[in-house]
């Protein structure tokens, strides 16, 4: 099946600071979604992005899906921006995601 | 709009004992519905997922079976937990061709003791 990594895993910043998570997958994909997971667990649409950029409010992504990867941008970053952030991905043959192992965000005041 | 409701929120059982978990969609008809499992540490992982009333297909042999016995109803059972049951369980829905955006429950955190 498909291979999904994101990148990195621990991330700490200071509010106010800027961002840059990564999504590397291994074949070709249907569907890219990006999703913030809140510290009650919740698991919050970012961005359905299987190609192209996206943005809103300070969050922006970009798929490049002929190079099979996306890339989540964070500006100005509040300690509500706190928690992990998912990639998943949906291969062509299939019709269910697959999720990275995630990137713990923290950003402290 | 759509919505999607999942119980019990949390949920203590003993190892043995049966499981039922129910997911339910409002505000659309015939979706794609998902079981997903979030054991300790990040990631999902796909337990189940189903096109259709009575279509159920299984991605991970397990202690665990599921269900669609109405359009938007979607059920998560186990006869028998194990200790290795624990963990968050996730229902999501999609409503497929030609989007495939998927959308998650509030989920149900469940402790096999």
């Amino acid at each position: 099946g498909i291979q999904v990594e994101q990148s990195p895993p621990d991330l700490i910043l200071q509010e106010g600071a800027n961002s840059t998570l990564r999504c590397n997958f291994s074949d070709s994909v249907n569907n890219l979604q990006w999703f913030h997971q809140n510290p009650w667990g919740q698991l919050i649409n970012l961005f359905y992005i299987p190609s192209g950029t996206k943005q809103n409010g300070r969050l922006s992504a970009t798929t490049v899906a002929t190079e099979r990867y996306s890339l989540l941008y964070i500006s100005s970053s509040q300690t509500t921006d706190s928690g992990v952030y998912f990639c998943a991905v949906e291969e062509t043959s299939g019709s269910r995601l697959t999720f990275g192992e995630g990137t713990q965000l923290t950003v402290n005041p | 709009s759509q919505t999607i409701h999942q119980w019990p929120a949390t949920l203590v059982q003993p190892v043995g004992s049966p499981l039922s978990l129910e997911c339910t969609v409002e505000g659309t008809s015939n979706p794609n519905l998902y079981w997903y499992r979030q054991a300790a540490g990040r990631g999902l992982q796909l337990l189940f997922y189903s096109v259709g009333i009575g279509q159920i297909s299984s991605e991970v042999p397990q202690n665990l079976s599921a269900s669609r016995p109405q359009d938007r109803q979607f059920i998560l059972s186990s006869k028998k937990l194990l200790l290795s049951d624990s963990g968050f369980y996730l229902c999501a829905w999609s409503s497929g061709i030609p989007i495939y955006e998927q959308y998650f429950g509030p989920g149900t955190r469940l402790t096999v003791t």
